[in-house]
């Protein structure tokens, strides 16, 4: 079955500590994003990549770092930096079309809690 | 910053009604979608319209897409218990780099 995996569906983190949430898809998607969602609020952007060993900051890349070696994968860690890492984490992907319009896949994502 | 800004923000209707949600935005855009969120889960896509485009059609959902005012708007009719959810626009710039920019929704309870 093709789609985009998020692990763990739920994460605990002590202050101080970094942690690494996972995002996998083999739907060949050459674009990947990784968004934040607070209680009641929209999405917003913490990174995105267009291409492997490429990514560029979105609206609320502090304290947060990717890498993109795989095509497949973009892992998000977040960071001692992030002062308020409590939320909901979604991770999606989309063919990087020029022209049309890229519909976006997103994966289950993970609940991030800082005890 | 946000770009899209969803209203009404919550959205409670009998089975059967038609529900409408608009979406307004800021900048000149290459498209629009919307996508929708059941609870504590990712989001689906439900449609995409273009800004060449005024309105689309997919199943029980109708879009449109006025670029003058910068704003959507989406009809869900013969709404059912299995709509409710929250649902969201996202717009892509012009910039042409493939990032989207996502409304704050609107949370819409069908009861049966």
């Amino acid at each position: 079955d093709g789609g985009i995996t998020q692990s763990p569906k739920y994460l605990f983190r002590k202050e101080g500590q970094n942690v690494t949430l996972s995002c996998e898809q083999n739907l060949n998607h050459d674009a990947m994003y990784w968004y934040r969602q607070d209680p009641g609020q929209g999405l917003r952007l913490i990174y995105y990549s267009q291409i492997v060993n490429d990514f560029q900051k979105g609206d609320i890349a502090e304290g947060y770092s990717v890498s993109r070696e795989k095509k497949e994968s973009f892992p998000l860690t977040v960071t001692s930096a992030q002062k308020n890492p409590t939320a909901f984490y979604l991770c999606a992907s989309s063919i990087a079309r020029r022209t049309g319009g890229n519909e976006q896949f997103f994966g289950p994502g993970t609940r991030l809690t800082v005890l | 910053s946000q770009q899209g800004e969803e209203d009404p923000q919550a959205l409670s209707i009998q089975e059967g009604e038609n529900a409408t949600m608009n979406c307004s935005y800021k900048t000149s855009i290459n498209n629009l979608q919307w996508y929708r969120q059941n609870s504590g889960r990712g989001l689906v896509h439900l449609i995409l319209i273009r800004s060449n485009e005024r309105e689309k059609h997919s199943g029980r959902l109708r879009v449109t897409l006025d670029t003058s005012k910068k704003s959507s708007s989406l009809l869900i009719t013969a709404s059912r218990a299995a709509d409710t959810a929250s649902y969201f626009c996202a717009t892509e710039s012009t910039s042409g780099t493939y990032k989207y920019i996502f409304g704050t929704g609107t949370r819409l309870k069908v009861l049966a």
